[in-house]
């Protein structure tokens, strides 16, 4: 079964470091991106970045660009969020999420297939 | 940046009734738009790529049209695991981005 694993429900001070993690299972990890996702509290979705297991190429959504990072380990196949420094509006839930592609009408395209259970994080 | 807008904000439907749903975006995307169902609680779920090719698993009742810059995802006869909140999320490829439209709920009547 594919599935994306995530950490637990976090609880934290303005100003603190926080990593969360999404571990993959039964795919190849390192051949797909994988998305995070920021949902505040009633809200919609907001994507935070993308990153590419294989070589760690990460891109960033502009807006969140300063203020998180994603990494890999790939020998187990993980993914992390990180924040240096929170703000109370980080609070939110942040899902991974991971892209696949299909190959329809001579073209490519793409859409987040597997997600994993969101993590809740809560600054304040 | 594309931006995604979704209309309308809530949807109020019947059981059983037909809900159509809009997204819009700022510049010419092709076909490259795909819509997720959110239902409470949960994260969401994959139902459309490529504008209008359901994925495997999904019911018929749920179709996805348009291309450019205009789309419309239409669930016939609803039913009540259909209530929820519907995204429509535009993809690029060089390099990787996606955008999310705002969403739409839709409730019982």
């Amino acid at each position: 079964d594919v599935q994306l694993v995530q950490s637990g429900a976090e609880v934290k001070k303005p100003g603190e470091s926080l990593k969360i993690s999404c571990q993959a299972s039964g795919y190849n990890f390192r051949t797909y991106w994988l998305a995070w996702v920021r949902q505040m509290p009633g809200k919609g979705l907001e994507w935070v970045g993308l990153i590419y297991p294989d070589d760690s190429d990460a891109i960033y959504s502009p807006s969140f660009q300063d203020h998180v990072a994603m990494s890999v380990d790939k020998s187990g196949r993980t993914t992390y969020l990180q924040w240096s420094s929170l703000r109370a509006s980080d609070t939110a839930i942040y899902y991974c999420a991971r892209r696949n592609y299909y190959y329809h009408s001579g073209g490519r395209h793409y859409g987040m297939d597997v997600w994993g259970q969101g993590t809740t994080v809560i600054v304040s | 940046e594309i931006v995604m807008t979704q209309s309308p904000g809530t949807l109020s439907v019947s059981p059983g009734e037909r809900a159509t749903l809009s997204c819009r975006a700022s510049q010419n995307i092709g076909s490259n738009l795909a819509w997720y169902q959110q239902r409470p609680g949960q994260p969401p779920r994959l139902l459309i790529y490529g504008a209008s090719t359901r994925v495997i698993g999904v019911p018929v009742r749920f179709s996805g049209s348009g291309s450019g810059t205009e789309f419309t995802l239409t669930i016939t006869s609803l039913q009540s695991e259909d209530y929820g909140f519907y995204y429509c999320q535009q993809y690029e490829n060089r390099p990787p981005a996606l955008t999310f439209g705002g969403g739409t709920k839709v409730e019982v009547k």
